[in-house]
């Protein structure tokens, strides 16, 4: 399977503790992108990387979030001291930057439950 | 910022029945996603419109393009039970290269 590939699929951590998760983007892709999704709701953007620059970064992250994408290929998005609201499903998305549209494919997600 | 708004959120509808779910904006979009999600699951896409008054069709679905591409609506003829999930929009904004999604609507399809 050559889709999007994100681990884990479930975290469950402490309040207070750090938690990375990955993202396995489409190999040709060099558009890489962050969201978060809540119940019922639609995802959220968060950052997006092309290649290994990150481009955009939601004025909702706050700087307990970081993101990397160090050689253009998989990224990781860390968070810092989490807190019971950073519990959420977070999605990664790629896309490939030559088309004229923004035709992003996401992953499974990984369900992060802060307790 | 570049809102979606998306209408119905919530749809519950016997199996056979049609159904439109909306997906309205003050602002251009150079392009529509549709998506659909179970779930626990990423989203799915469905289709990408384009031009302004497109209309697409994947089986027992209709999506269109608005003609100022603004807005864009997804039609469902005879939805069956595999139809239920939530479904969302997302615009590809013009000056700027991340999909905006809308809040989704949840579809419910019962047998």
């Amino acid at each position: 399977d050559t889709g999007v590939s994100q681990n884990p699929r479930h975290k469950i951590t402490k309040r207070g503790q750090n938690v990375t998760f990955r993202c396995d983007p489409i190999s040709e892709h060099n558009r890489l992108y962050w969201y978060r999704q809540t119940l019922g709701q639609g995802p959220e953007f968060l950052t997006y990387f092309q290649n290994e620059a990150q481009l955009e970064k939601s004025r909702l992250l706050s700087d307990r979030f970081s993101a990397e994408r160090p050689k253009g290929s998989f990224s990781t998005l860390e968070i810092q001291r989490t807190e019971q609201g950073d519990s959420a499903m977070y999605l990664c998305a790629s896309s490939l930057e030559d088309r004229e549209v923004t035709e992003a494919f996401f992953g499974q997600g990984t369900r992060l439950t802060v307790v | 910022t570049q809102l979606l708004e998306q209408s119905p959120q919530f749809l519950s509808i016997q199996e056979g029945e049609n159904l439109t779910v909306y997906c309205n904006s003050s602002s251009v979009f150079s392009s529509l996603q549709w998506y659909r999600q179970e779930p626990g699951e990423g989203p799915v896409l469905l289709v990408t419109v384009v031009t302004g008054g497109e209309v697409k069709k994947l089986k027992r679905l209709t999506f269109q393009f608005g003609d100022a591409r603004k807005d864009s609506s997804l039609h469902i003829t005879a939805a069956q039970t595999g139809d239920t999930g939530l479904y969302l929009c997302a615009g590809d904004a013009e000056y700027g290269n991340k999909l905006v999604f809308g809040a989704g609507t949840i579809l419910r399809v019962k047998s």
